[in-house]
């Protein structure tokens, strides 16, 4: 069976530092993969998606980037982080076309 | 721009009442329908999908979907307190792999 794991569960990060979440999928081969914010109280915010290795959309444009460096990673980074990227982080994948999205257990980020 | 949309609640049922969830969306071409459950501080988990039109029932859960009114629903018999969650419906449209969330509605069963 396809499992997701996502880390750090929670991170407390100073404003203007950088950032690296981690997301990997197994049990699948050629996920679609996501990452998505969410804001207290608020719905999913998708920040990117990749269909293929190296191959990143961008959803809104803001000061985070998205890497996928093999299959089944998927990295969400940041070079300086703003009070307004605190949130819950979502990463996600799904199988063939119209199949529903798996989530990891999220990472939540509070910026000081 | 794709929409769907949920009524935020929060829906305030009775335990062992029938809790109903409500669902629109605007893409007329849209294929696959999914309903999450989301408990506060955790992430979305698949309890539902449907395809077609009609009903679908799993357990105490049965998915409606109607097409023509673009209008998917979830209902919950013999809801439990342990049912009280956000729930979000879940789109892609034709051809899609992307998947357009509602906003998500506040259910609060009472023990």
């Amino acid at each position: 069976s396809q499992t997701i794991h996502q880390w750090p569960a929670t991170l407390v990060q100073p404003v203007g530092s950088p950032l690296s979440l981690e997301c990997t999928v197994e049990g699948t081969s050629n996920p679609n993969l996501y990452w998505y914010r969410q804001a207290a109280g608020r719905g999913l915010q998708l920040l990117f998606y990749s269909v293929g290795i190296g191959q990143i959309s961008s959803e809104v444009p803001q000061n985070l980037s998205a890497s996928r460096p093999q299959d089944r990673q998927f990295i969400l980074s940041s070079k300086k982080l703003l009070l307004s990227d605190s949130g819950f982080y979502l990463c996600a994948w799904s199988g063939e076309e119209s199949q529903p999205q798996h989530f990891g257990d999220g990472t939540r980020l509070s910026i000081l | 721009q794709k929409e769907v949309e949920q009524n935020s609640g929060p829906l305030s049922v009775p335990e062992g009442a029938i809790a109903s969830l409500n669902c629109t969306y605007s893409d007329r071409g849209s294929q696959s329908f999914f309903w999450y459950r989301q408990y506060s501080g955790k992430s979305p988990e698949l309890i539902m999908s449907i395809y077609s039109n009609g009903d679908k029932e799993d357990g105490r859960f049965t998915a409606q979907l109607n097409k023509a009114s673009q209008y998917v629903s979830l209902l919950i018999r013999d809801s439990q307190p342990s049912d009280s969650a956000t729930y979000l419906c879940a789109v892609i449209s034709t051809g899609g792999f992307k998947t357009i969330f509602g906003a998500g509605t506040r259910l609060f069963v009472k023990a």
